[in-house]
């Protein structure tokens, strides 16, 4: 079993829709959550950083964490053909320098 | 601001040639600098780290190391490249020396073919 899952989609929804994307993990000392977007040829962009349970909000993306089902989401709104993207997930344990990644999530957005 | 530079973006080399890639951040001091390789459909793994001039961990025993002769300034290298080592290889940064809690920056990576 992996250490994180994620979907690999492809996922393809119309402008404006709600784009929903998660992963789940199995090592509940992981207390770092991320979420990256990466650009085909390009390195993966930091959108989200977070640190155990809860909400964050960041324009017109939402992280969630629940740490008690080891499940985190990203939602973005209106979604836009620009946010055409792989989306990874990534999450850490406390001090520790390594990264566990999601294989990542391939999304389109139809203009 | 921080930037992070790699170069070459692309490069093709035959087996058994040797490689150095190399990563440079400016814009910060004292960062901690990340090797990753990224194969396609698959998540990014951590090949070395370092927190200081000189500290390099490794991560996955293999065919590269990786120096920081520079504060800023990180390189993976290999004597003789094999066919298993083709794949996007990408720098990170954070900061800073000794708070691994800081969130990742990666550079735009550098795409290696073996032939």
């Amino acid at each position: 079993q992996k250490e994180v899952e994620q979907d690999p989609g492809p996922l393809s929804v119309p402008e404006g829709a709600i784009v929903s994307l998660n992963c789940t993990y199995s090592n509940s000392a992981f207390q770092y959550f991320m979420w990256y977007r990466q650009y085909s040829r390009k390195g993966p962009e930091l959108l989200m950083y977070t640190y155990s349970s809860g909400n964050k909000e960041d324009g017109r993306f939402t992280a969630q964490v629940d740490k008690s089902s080891k499940y985190i989401s990203l939602f973005i709104r209106d979604s836009q053909p620009s946010d055409s993207a792989t989306y990874l997930c990534a999450m850490r344990r406390p001090n520790d320098y390594k990264l566990s990644f999601g294989a990542g999530t391939t999304v389109t957005v139809r203009a | 601001s921080q930037t992070i530079h790699q170069w070459p973006a692309t490069l093709v080399q035959p087996v058994g040639s040797p490689l150095s890639l190399e990563c440079t951040v400016e814009g910060t001091s004292n960062p901690n600098l990340y090797w990753y390789r990224q194969a396609a459909g698959r998540g990014l793994q951590l090949l070395f780290y370092s927190v200081g001039i000189g500290q390099i961990s490794s991560e996955v025993p293999q065919n590269l190391s990786a120096s920081r002769p520079q504060d800023r300034q990180f390189i993976l290298s290999s004597k003789k490249l094999l066919l298993s080592d083709s794949g996007f290889y990408l720098c990170a940064w954070s900061g800073e020396t000794g708070y691994p809690n800081q969130p990742q920056h990666f550079g735009d990576g550098t795409r290696l073919s073996i032939l």
